[in-house]
């Protein structure tokens, strides 16, 4: 089974519809991650959260909002979707340690499309 | 704020060949870490390399590995022997080590194709 579990793998969906992504993992880390990739334009991060009460804008974080329900889990909500939020959505995590620079581990993806 | 360019979007080998990535950055912290993703066409994310920027030596994993150039902020991967599996997209990603602010920043990725 994957570390980084994230579903669902694949959503098509209509403009205006309430949409959540979720994200669980079995690595004990205390640190999770949203990012969108959209073609010529890398990853971005949406939101990250670096333990459960700690919740943090990253750089595109507009029409979207998070819950971190337990350290496992991490939520990813578009209250109400537009065409232009079609994208590759990965769930990411990492732990903090006693060092630095830890690599961040990511799910396989949700594809959405917003018709 | 960081910024990574990469600046060579596609590229294509032949198998067996060497190729380098390019990818630059700009900082004005000293300390902090950079990394390498591959994204093969199941769209996975994985950790290909990871340099620790007070390292001088270069980091190696297999075939793979890096030429650091601090000064001139500039982090390329090469691959040596490649092979058909090599084919993917790959980033590369800049981390600060400013404890609770360690957040990824990714180029814009290379799509690599390797040439049976």
């Amino acid at each position: 089974d994957a570390d980084v579990t994230q579903t669902p793998r694949n959503r098509i969906t209509k403009t205006g519809k309430r949409i959540m992504l979720e994200c669980s993992q079995t690595k004990g880390h205390d640190r999770m991650y949203w990012y969108r990739q959209d073609p010529g334009l890398g990853l971005r991060l949406i939101y990250y959260s670096f333990d459960v009460k700690d919740i943090n804008k990253g750089e595109i974080s507009d029409g979207y909002s998070v819950s971190r329900q337990a350290q496992a889990k991490f939520s990813l909500s578009l209250e109400s979707a537009i065409p232009n939020q079609t994208a590759l959505y990965f769930c990411a995590t990492s732990d903090s340690g006693q060092a630095s620079g830890r690599p961040q581990h990511f799910g396989d993806g949700t594809r959405l499309s917003i018709l | 704020a960081q910024t990574v360019t990469q600046s060579q979007p596609e590229m294509s080998v032949q198998e067996a060949e060497t190729v380098t990535l390019s990818c630059t950055y700009d900082t004005s912290e000293n300390n902090y870490y950079l990394f390498w993703y591959k994204q093969p066409p199941s769209r996975q994310m994985i950790l290909v390399i990871r340099q620790e920027a007070y390292k001088q030596q270069n980091a190696t994993e297999n075939r793979f590995s890096v030429n650091f150039q601090k000064a001139a902020k500039s982090f390329s991967l090469k691959i040596s022997d490649s092979q058909l599996g090599d084919t993917a997209m790959y980033f590369c990603a800049f981390m600060t080590t400013n404890f609770g602010n360690e957040k990824l920043t990714f180029g814009t990725g290379t799509r690599l194709t390797i040439i049976p």
